[in-house]
Formats: C-alpha cells, structure tokens, sequence
C-alpha cells in the first residue's frame, strides 16, 4: 500500500517562500514520478511540476519555472517542493500525487494536501 | 483557462446515468495521448477513478467507465448514488509550451 504523507499547513507574508514534503512509503522511489498540483479557493486542478528521484532532475509547468523548485531525498524517501516570492494567489491547497514514470501517466496516489496560506 | 474544456455541472436523479465531457485539442487528446480522471470530494485527496482512457484501477465500482475519440473524452456513471457527488476532472498530457500536464476545469456532480 503506497502512502505519501505531507508536511503540516504554512502561513507564509508575500514575497516570501514556503517549502513542503512528501514523504513516501510502501512502494518504489526512485523510479515512479512525484508530482506537485495544487488547488486553489474555488479553483481547478493545476499541475506545477514533477521529479522522478532517479534522474534528479525535475519538469515544470512554464508557468512556475522561474519560482518552483523540486528535488528528491532518496534516504528518506521524501520530495519537496518550494515555490518563492509567494504571492496572495498562492494561498492553495499542494498535493504530491505519484505515478508511472511517464509525463503521459496518470497520478495514481496522492498525499493529503498542504494548506498554504499567503497573508500579511 | 484549461485547453481542457468540461461543463462546469451536471446533475441526474439517483440510479440514473449521466456523462461527463472533456474537449480538447490537436496537442493533447487529439494527439493520441491518454485521458485520465479523478473525483475529488471537498476536504479530501483526489482519487483516481480511471486511467488511460477506459482502465479502472482497483476498488473503483464499474459504474464508472471512459472513453476518447478525437480530440474528446467521456466519463460515464450510471447507476448514480448519492456519495458519487463530487467535483471531476480530466488530465491529459499536451506538446505545447514545453509538455504539460493538464487539467480540464473540473464538473461538479449533483445528484438530485
């Protein structure tokens, strides 16, 4: 049973940044992707990048490279993602969602969400 | 915008069917790649209810079903209950602005 267990919920000022976790367990790591959604108040699905932890390197959505990053802790089984210079619209709900290493794969588990809320 | 274009509701009476639609375009769906959806209930984690188009992964009910032609895809659930009410969305990989993975805007489903 593959779980993948988040860090707890961030209050992050804008222009700041805000770091989050994903510890996974009961299940391959280095060779499945790690992907990052998140949900805004309201709002769809959007997917921000992923890493499959073998190959190091990470894919983002053009819309996040310049602020997104995603890296792999092999030892413990953990994926981040930190996203900087937070702004309002921000403030979203991050899931971590693992699947087959293949950008055309569908997310098969997911993590419990991590609220993050961008505020002054 | 989502390049992902679904209703934003549907509704059915319970044990009825009702289908969900997903259009896309020549960059994702149109170009062979697969559909996949998931039911996401406020306060929890969205779940996988079929991949690649028309699979169901273990413990989703075969009351859900897909299918793709063109540049479109349906999800399709008969035999409505009550707890099937929730928010469903398509995801498909496109070969514009780099490779993304996307999204459709999500249906709400209300079963009346």
């Amino acid at each position: 049973q593959v779980q993948l267990v988040q860090s707890g919920a961030e209050v992050k000022k804008p222009g700041s940044s805000v770091k989050v976790s994903c510890k996974t367990s009961g299940g391959a790591f280095s060779t499945y992707a790690i992907n990052w959604v998140r949900q805004a108040p309201g709002q769809g699905l959007e997917w921000m990048g992923g890493i499959i932890p073998i190959f190091v390197t990470a894919d983002y959505a053009q819309k996040f490279r310049d602020r997104v990053t995603i890296t792999a802790d092999e030892t413990t089984s953990t994926v981040y993602i930190e996203l900087s210079s937070l702004r309002y619209e921000d403030t979203a709900l991050y899931f971590c969602a693992r699947g087959v290493a293949a950008a055309t794969a569908s997310f098969d588990d997911w993590g419990q969400g991590t609220l993050v809320t961008v505020s002054s | 915008q989502s390049v992902l274009t679904q209703p934003p509701s549907v509704s059915g009476a319970p044990g009825q069917r009702v289908t969900i639609s997903c259009t896309g375009s020549s960059s994702n769906i149109g170009a062979g790649y697969d559909v996949h959806w998931y039911q996401l209930v406020p306060g929890t984690a969205p779940r996988l209810l079929i991949y690649g188009n028309n699979n169901r992964p273990s413990g989703v009910p075969d009351r859900f079903s897909g299918s793709k032609s063109g540049t479109s895809a349906s999800l399709a659930i008969t035999g409505l209950q009550a707890d099937d009410e929730a928010v469903f969305f398509c995801q498909c990989y496109d070969n514009s602005l780099g490779g993304s993975r996307l999204f459709g805007g999500g249906t709400r489903l209300t079963v009346l």
